[in-house]
C-alpha cells in the first residue's frame, strides 16, 4: 500500500539554526499537506501544496513540492523555541484526490534556547 | 474559523465498560469526519472515515463492533469504544473536512486521552 516516509525522526537544534524535514511518498500525490503538533496538543494544518515544483513560504517556513509530486520538504530558517513540535506531512490515501490522508511518522523538532 | 471540539478531553474507565467520545465542528458543516488513534510519540493512525447519514468506513484491522461510529449530523460524529480493555488506552483524535471550506485539509479536534484500568 501507499507509504509516506519522513526523515529525520528527531532533530535537535540550537535556537537560531536552520531545520529541514523531508517527506517521500511511494506514489505520486495530487497534493501534500503539512501539519504541526505541539507537545500535548493536536495536529494543526499548516499548508497544502498542489502544483509540481511548488514553493510556498510562511514567514520563516518554506515548503516545497517536488517536480515528480512524490516528495516534499519543510525548511525552517533561524529556529525559535516556539517552533518546537512534531511536523507531519500527509498525502491523500491512495495517491488520488480524496479525503483520506496517509500521515508520515513525523519529525520531532526540539530547540535548545 | 474551522474549529473542531472533542469531548471529553480525558476519560478513565474500567475494563469492560463503554466510552463515548463526541466530535463537533463548531463553525462549519463537516461532510466527512475522521477518527484517528495516536500512540505516544507516534504518528496518526486512521481508524475510520465517517460520512453524515451513512455507515462509517473502517480501515483494515479496525474492529467495527468494538469502535462504533455514528455521524448523526453535519456537525457531530461520535466514537464509542465498547467493552474497553487496557490495550485500548490511547489518544483518540477526530478531524473534519469539507471541500466547501478551502480544500482537502483536515481540522483536528483537541483529542481525547482514554485510560482503561
Amino acid at each position: 500500500g501507499q507509504q509516506v516516509m519522513q526523515i529525520p525522526q528527531y532533530q535537535h537544534v540550537q535556537e537560531g539554526e536552520d531545520f529541514t524535514t523531508y517527506c517521500n511518498s511511494s506514489t505520486t500525490l495530487s497534493n501534500i499537506q503539512w501539519y504541526k503538533q505541539r507537545p500535548g496538543g493536536h495536529p494543526v494544518f499548516l499548508i497544502q501544496l498542489v502544483k509540481s515544483g511548488e514553493v510556498k513560504k510562511q514567514k520563516r517556513l518554506t515548503f516545497q513540492f517536488g517536480e515528480a509530486k512524490k516528495n516534499s520538504s519543510l525548511h525552517i530558517t533561524a529556529t525559535q523555541t516556539t517552533d518546537v513540535g512534531t511536523y507531519f506531512c500527509a498525502g491523500p490515501k491512495g495517491g488520488g484526490s480524496n479525503y483520506k490522508l496517509t500521515f508520515g511518522k513525523g519529525t520531532l523538532l526540539t530547540v535548545n534556547p | 474559523g474551522a474549529v473542531v471540539s472533542q469531548h471529553p478531553s480525558r476519560v478513565i474507565c474500567k475494563s469492560g465498560t463503554s466510552v463515548k467520545i463526541e466530535c463537533r465542528s463548531l463553525d462549519f458543516q463537516a461532510t466527512t469526519m475522521f477518527w484517528y488513534r495516536q500512540f505516544p510519540k507516534k504518528s496518526l493512525m486512521l481508524m475510520a472515515t465517517s460520512n453524515e447519514g451513512s455507515k462509517a468506513t473502517y480501515e483494515q484491522g479496525v474492529e467495527k463492533d468494538k469502535f462504533l461510529i455514528n455521524h448523526a449530523s453535519l456537525t457531530l460524529s461520535t466514537l464509542t469504544v465498547t467493552s474497553a480493555h487496557p490495550e485500548d488506552s490511547s489518544f483518540y483524535i477526530c478531524s473534519a473536512s469539507t471541500r466547501d471550506l478551502r480544500g482537502d485539509e483536515q481540522y483536528f479536534g483537541p483529542g481525547t486521552r482514554l485510560t482503561v484500568t
